[in-house]
């Protein structure tokens, strides 16, 4: 069983749609959870993280834990073209334990 | 500017030999990491620092090794025991617990080395 989970997509929404991206884990103490954007051939950039269950929100953009369920999801509001990209989960297994697990990402396309 | 670089962008090897791909950072982070990553996939760990001199393996570092003599500076060696180092590496950094953003970490641009 892998240890971060993403559904690969391609995920496409409509210009101006709400996007919705999850991803599960598979070890129940896990602290911390990451959400990162990789254009291609570029680097993953940093959209947010979470460590409490419920939702954080930053923009158009909402991270929420489930630790329970363990499970992490991102909605990005009022997806732009821009948007379009591949989304990477990531977690720390343990607390404090400055490892990040990453998932294999899902791509997102959003259509104008 | 504060940041993470990475040279070169590009590297091509031939078959059999060592390569170095470097990594710098001036955001005065103790901990720095080395990812491969590979079509498709996502990033695999291949070593980590969490402070000078100390370094630890991490899930594919065979036929790689490091060296941490300076905290801005963790080059990584891409040896000619690795069967199949053709991939994009990215070099990540990851300021204090006590800085906020826990667990936190930021990459570099990335090399990406092509075996000829």
């Amino acid at each position: 069983q892998k240890e971060v989970e993403q559904n690969s997509g391609p995920l496409s929404v409509p210009e101006g749609a709400i996007a919705s991206l999850n991803c599960t884990y598979s070890d129940r103490g896990s602290q911390s959870f990451f959400w990162y954007r990789q254009y291609s051939g570029k680097s993953p950039e940093l959209i947010m993280f979470i460590y409490s269950n419920g939702d954080k929100e930053d923009g158009r953009f909402t991270a929420q834990l489930n630790k329970a369920s363990q499970y992490v999801s991102l909605l990005i509001r009022d997806s732009q073209p821009s948007d379009s990209a591949t989304y990477l989960c990531a977690v720390t297994p343990l607390p404090y334990g400055n490892k990040l697990v990453f998932g294999a990402g899902t791509i997102l396309r959003v259509k104008s | 500017d504060g940041g993470i670089t990475q040279s070169p962008k590009y590297l091509f090897r031939k078959e059999g030999q060592n390569v170095t791909l470097s990594c710098e950072q001036n955001l005065n982070h103790d901990a720095m990491y080395w990812y491969r990553q590979d079509p498709g996939q996502g990033l695999r760990l291949i070593y980590y620092s969490q402070i000078v001199n100390d370094f630890q393996k991490g899930d594919i570092a065979e036929g790689y090794s490091v060296s941490r003599e300076k905290k801005e500076s963790f080059p990584l060696t891409v040896t000619s025991a690795q069967k199949n180092p053709t991939a994009f590496y990215l070099c990540a950094s990851s300021p204090p617990p006590s800085g906020g953003g826990r667990d936190t970490q930021y990459f570099g641009p990335g090399t990406r080395l092509t075996v000829l």
